[in-house]
């Protein structure tokens, strides 16, 4: 356990669904991350969230609309996805500075 | 632009044999370096870090790693694996004053028993 959760841990939805993943980290931290991880990929960073202000990466799809509403909550968003973004999405949090990572243990994502 | 380097993909080992994976960043200031591991269904944790100081750090499970700051490098070490450390292992790095990290490929590990 690293103190952060992600829900759920398993996911499977069509192209015309709306769901979302939630993460949540119990460390006090004030940052908040969401990365993409696909099979013989870096880890993509998606969206950041520090002291509420979202920061993030121009090449990710508006299909993904992150949402943190205070510092210990992190949603993602996720309508008509594709095939191609299947993979395993993972939440991470870190104090601003301290600059350790705490990871949950991600969502599969399955999209048909 | 930023970045970090990882340059064996995938390493094949037998049990007892010594570990040496590559990590080269690619910023001449200020830069905290990371390296994380992710065994099979688990999620990613901290090896070790460095921020200054002694140039050789210890981590965790008898790993090591050395940040040699003249080849912009910070290769991790373990003298005799384990088949338990069969993973993905992956390099980090922090530049400056961001608190938004750039991660390496990653190096998957086997280790034959």
């Amino acid at each position: 356990e690293t103190g952060v959760t992600q829900t759920p841990r398993h996911l499977v939805m069509g192209m015309t669904n709306k769901k979302s993943l939630k993460c949540e980290q119990h460390l006090g931290h004030n940052a908040m991350y969401w990365y993409k991880q696909s099979a013989k990929k870096p880890l993509e960073l998606m969206f950041v969230y520090s002291l509420e202000e979202r920061v993030e990466n121009n090449s990710v799809p508006s299909r993904f609309s992150p949402e943190c509403p205070n510092s210990s909550h992190l949603f993602l968003h996720l309508h008509t996805l594709q095939p191609e973004d299947s993979a395993l999405y993972l939440c991470a949090s870190s104090q601003e500075y301290s600059n350790e990572q705490f990871f949950g243990p991600g969502t599969r994502l399955t999209v048909l | 632009a930023q970045s970090v380097s990882q340059h064996n993909h995938h390493v094949i080992l037998s049990e007892a044999a010594s570990l040496e994976l590559g990590c080269n960043y690619s910023y001449g200031g200020t830069v905290n370096l990371f390296w994380y591991v992710q065994y099979p269904g688990q999620h990613l944790q901290l090896l070790l870090k460095y921020f200054s100081g002694d140039p050789l750090v210890k981590g965790i499970k008898g790993f090591e790693a050395e940040f040699i700051k003249s080849k912009f490098s910070f290769n991790l070490r373990k003298p005799s694996v384990q088949w338990s450390d069969t993973a993905e292992y992956f390099c980090a790095a922090r530049y400056g004053r961001s608190y938004i990290p750039t991660f390496g490929r990653g190096t998957s590990l086997i280790v034959h028993p």
